[in-house]
């Protein structure tokens, strides 16, 4: 799997977007790109993952760039309980070798009221 | 209704004794997983479990061994606890072995070696 790279810390004002960054320069074009996030003593929860287009859901949207060489996970209006380590992961998805996530260390976003 | 459940959520044991966590999904997924996430917050894959098939991360201790008596539970033994053993440890289950498919977590199992 490709290797990603986040920013350790990010603050974001309540209320306000959080655009959490991430490059995987390395991807490979059947790579996904997912994002997940830890929220403090809890289990990671799934975000969202895309491919080549962008992608949104309930809770944020996916902005990838054209060459797939980073992509940007935006909260469009964050609340306090988006406190959290926001992780970036790259791996293909139809790879039946375990389907096993391979966690960085992520980026800790802080909202502040 | 917990989707991914974890018992128990708090252990402490000392070294060199036998432990198991157990886990349980009810969301009708076919593939589960143990995570081990240490003192540095790194979370790092331990096994994949799928259809009796167990896909092992190489750097796991022969110690530490998954236990399936069927498709929503997957229990974690591990013999001969040591303190570097310490860490959080969390279940998940995704629908198949694939890698398109998101993983649900279960809200960890705090583990002490003393």
């Amino acid at each position: 799997d490709a290797k990603t790279t986040q920013p350790t810390s990010m603050d974001c004002a309540e209320g306000r977007a959080a655009n959490l960054p991430c490059n995987h320069s390395t991807i490979s074009g059947n790579e996904y790109v997912y994002w997940y996030r830890q929220i403090h003593s809890q289990g990671p929860q799934y975000i969202i993952h895309g491919l080549k287009n962008n992608e949104t859901n309930e809770m944020a949207s996916l902005i990838i760039t054209e060459d797939r060489k980073s992509s940007t996970l935006i909260l469009p209006h964050a609340t306090l309980r988006d406190t959290a380590v926001y992780y970036c992961i790259v791996r293909v998805a139809h790879n039946n070798a375990g389907n096993m996530l391979t966690f960085g260390g992520g980026t800790r976003l802080m909202v502040k009221p | 209704d917990t989707a991914v459940s974890q018992t128990p959520k708090y252990l402490v044991t000392q070294m060199g004794n036998d432990k198991s966590i157990k886990c349980e999904q009810n969301l009708g997924h076919d593939t589960m997983y143990w995570y081990k996430q240490d003192s540095k917050k790194f979370l790092k894959i331990m096994f994949s479990y799928n259809n009796k098939e167990l896909i092992i991360n190489e750097t796991v201790p022969n110690r530490f061994s998954p236990k399936s008596p069927d498709k929503a539970h997957l229990n974690l033994h591990i013999n001969s606890l040591e303190l570097g053993d310490s860490a959080v440890y969390f279940c998940a289950s995704s629908v198949g072995l694939a890698g398109g498919y998101e993983q649900y977590f279960g809200p960890g199992t705090r583990l002490t070696v003393t």
